[in-house]
């Protein structure tokens, strides 16, 4: 019973260079969240996604970012021309369809913009 | 958006304390989640809590849902080395779906 699965773990991009950070929810998830996280700092919400929807993306800087959960595959966020303040982890988190309120975190993809 | 405060920052106590850690928010959440983060890894769901009140217990961890519905408490009693990690509360708003929000963490060191 895999949990969520991320990869890749690490992602090391030259600036202006695209990252693309996949997300496999755990069996029977529906619910789909990404969340930053910079050294010594906690988790900033950046999208919430269900399959094909992108129910909320406040968090998510309006450039550059973007964010899907297709009917088929993983959930990819994607930054194009990358910056060095990109360079953070990034995590995500799936929870089921009938919301217990439970989120299950992945182990996060750490991206270095050089 | 909605801001969590989280208390305190960091604590170093001996091996065989009990630890408290403390999030409150500016409105009320209708869900409280406490986690534990390790280095290089996510963050590890310990306990969820989903009524006003409601205490909590997970092992060593007790965690309640404070009556207000705008603050949450986790204990640990007798901590241990491998207790160490950066411990999160995260709670849901009543008011803007499903979105969790995060506080910024309670860094615990305990010195055998």
């Amino acid at each position: 019973n895999a949990g969520v699965m991320q990869n890749p773990r690490h992602l090391v991009r030259r600036r202006g260079q695209e990252a693309r950070l996949r997300c496999s929810p755990m069996k029977g998830h529906s619910h789909v969240y990404w969340y930053r996280q910079l050294p010594e700092e906690g988790l900033k919400f950046m999208v919430y996604l269900q399959k094909e929807n992108i129910i909320d993306e406040s968090g998510m800087p309006k450039e550059r970012f973007s964010a899907e959960f297709p009917k088929e595959g993983p959930s990819i966020l994607r930054i194009q021309q990358v910056v060095r303040g990109d360079s953070a982890a990034y995590f995500c988190a799936s929870a089921r369809q009938g919301w217990t309120g439970e989120l299950f975190f992945g182990e996060g993809s750490r991206l270095t913009v050089l | 958006g909605q801001q969590l405060n989280q208390s305190p920052q960091s604590m170093f106590i001996q091996e065989g304390e009990d630890v408290s850690m403390n999030c409150t928010s500016s409105s009320i959440f209708n869900t409280w989640l406490w986690y534990k983060q390790e280095p290089g890894e996510g963050p590890v769901l310990l306990i969820a809590l989903y009524k006003a009140g409601e205490l909590t217990s997970n092992g060593r961890l007790t965690a309640q849902f404070g009556i207000t519905r705008k603050d949450s408490f986790l204990n640990i009693s007798a901590s241990i080395p491998s207790d160490v990690g950066i411990y999160f509360c995260a709670g849901q708003p009543s008011n803007t779906g499903n979105q969790f929000y995060f506080g910024t963490g309670t860094s615990l060191t305990v010195i055998p």
